[in-house]
């Protein structure tokens, strides 16, 4: 199976002030058809999971443009350029590149 | 708007029992591949299973192989899980999430869950 590592696990962050997650995975998520499928979700406290970014970099619909990712290969990187009070809750990475899907071990985005 | 709506969870000795549904609407069901993903109490999310939007390819974990089934039934628009030889362990909320076309493609939209407790 293909481990996700995240880190930060904690991410106090002032308001207004940018955020990065990383993600790291055990092996390449590259497909053998050419794309990444790692994807992000957002997890807000007593809410189901929601799809931010997939494929590395792609935002999902209606997911603000503060949100970005980029990264390849086995080395990932959510960013929130300037963090909202809407955005405490925790954030996993997802690879969809091979069965079983794995995720990261969430990281928490709380307020300072 | 795309809804998935669970159903079925609940408290369930071991060894018993237990099939999930999960209705969905808003999207053409019979195109999507369909995913189970379950999340134990102050845990973090476990993948568990897909079902291809064929019916073709059904993959699970290995926590589960053997004891749960997933399936669907495109004339209601529901997915289901059935879950045997229920564990302690199996205890969680269990999301349905929506796949694409593709198996690889997924998670793009999710339910609010059902909370299933397997205990003595």
């Amino acid at each position: 199976d293909v481990v996700m590592t995240q880190t930060p696990l904690s991410s106090p962050v002032t308001l207004g002030q940018p955020a990065s997650i990383s993600c790291r995975s055990s092996q390449s998520l590259v497909h053998n058809n050419g794309n990444t499928y790692l994807s992000w979700l957002q997890q807000r406290p007593g809410q189901p999971p929601r799809l931010l970014i997939y494929k590395i970099s792609n935002r999902f619909s209606g997911v603000p443009d503060r949100f970005s990712g980029s990264g390849a290969g086995t080395d990932f990187t959510l960013k929130i350029s300037r963090v909202e009070a809407e955005d405490v809750g925790l954030y996993y990475c997802m690879q969809t590149t091979q069965f079983p899907w794995t995720f990261g071990q969430g990281t928490k985005v709380e307020i300072k | 708007q795309v809804q998935l709506v669970e159903s079925g969870g609940g408290v369930v000795q071991p060894g018993r029992s237990l099939r999930l549904s999960c209705a969905a609407s808003g999207f053409t069901f019979s195109s999507c591949g369909m995913h189970w993903v379950r999340q134990a109490p102050g845990k973090g999310l476990e993948w568990v299973a897909v079902i291809s939007y064929d019916e073709n390819y059904k993959y699970y974990a290995d926590s589960v192989k053997g004891r749960f089934t997933i399936s669907r039934d495109k004339s209601k628009n529901t997915l289901y899980l059935q879950m045997n030889s229920l564990r302690p362990e199996d205890s969680a909320v269990y999301y349905c999430a929506k796949g694409g076309r593709d198996i690889l493609t997924g998670g793009d939209y999710w339910g609010q869950g059902t909370l299933v407790t397997v205990s003595s």
